[in-house]
């Protein structure tokens, strides 16, 4: 167990459809990072967040959004789904440079 | 950019045989290189990394792995592997801009322990 939660820990919803997938970091982790797993692009970062503020972006749609709340816990939203974006998505939690812990992932199924 | 290369997609062996499992990355600059295992229908777990110092790393299970400089390798061993060693793993490199720290990973490589 990484300490990483995720809610929930599947999702299965139709083409259009919005979805929030929910990530709660370690106790005392300020980082909060999202990873996407699909099987034609492996895993790929998305978006990284530190004590509320957006640090870097990777390769996210512009459909797709992120925040991080002052709890700490991070959101990260789906929106106008395609049968492209089922994937497993993880977020990863990270107290300092050279260490992430993940989350069990949400598998979102798009139909 | 960061890129990584593992070489075999899948990898069959027979329990208490080596392993192997080939990394290569493409940065000639510091880096930090990470072994991610992933158990059928669960997370990411950390195998082991390397961040400076030793160049041979060992994890707690028996798997160990050595950062080759000049080779920008990164292979991943064990010398007798057990049946619930079968798993998927990835080899990860990190890309550092500005303070994030994201990982850039492989695309993975199946092993499957056969009895």
């Amino acid at each position: 167990d990484s300490g990483v939660t995720q809610t929930p820990k599947h999702l299965i919803t139709a083409t259009g459809q919005r979805v929030t997938l929910r990530c709660s970091p370690r106790s005392g982790d300020l980082s909060v990072y999202w990873y996407q797993q699909s099987l034609d692009q492996g895993l790929q970062f998305l978006i990284h967040y530190y004590n509320g503020e957006e640090r870097a972006k990777g390769n996210i749609l512009e459909r797709f959004s992120a925040q991080q709340f002052p709890d700490l816990h991070s959101e990260l939203n789906l929106s106008s789904l395609e049968l492209g974006d089922s994937a497993l998505y993880f977020c990863a939690s990270s107290p300092r440079l050279g260490s992430q812990y993940f989350g069990p992932g949400t598998r979102l199924t798009v139909t | 950019a960061q890129s990584v290369t593992q070489l075999d997609s899948q990898v069959p062996v027979f329990e208490e045989a080596p392993v192997e499992l080939r990394c290569n990355y493409s940065s000639s600059v510091s880096v930090y290189l990470f072994w991610y295992v992933q158990y059928p229908n669960q997370g990411l777990q950390l195998l082991l990394k390397y961040l400076s110092g030793s160049t041979l790393v060992k994890s707690i299970n028996g798997f160990e792995a050595e950062f080759n400089k000049s080779q920008t390798s990164f292979h991943l061993r064990k010398p007798s592997v057990h049946i619930s060693d079968t798993a998927e793993y990835f080899c990860a490199v990190t890309e550092i801009q500005g303070g994030s720290e994201k990982l850039v990973f492989g695309k993975g490589t199946k092993l499957t322990v056969n009895p």
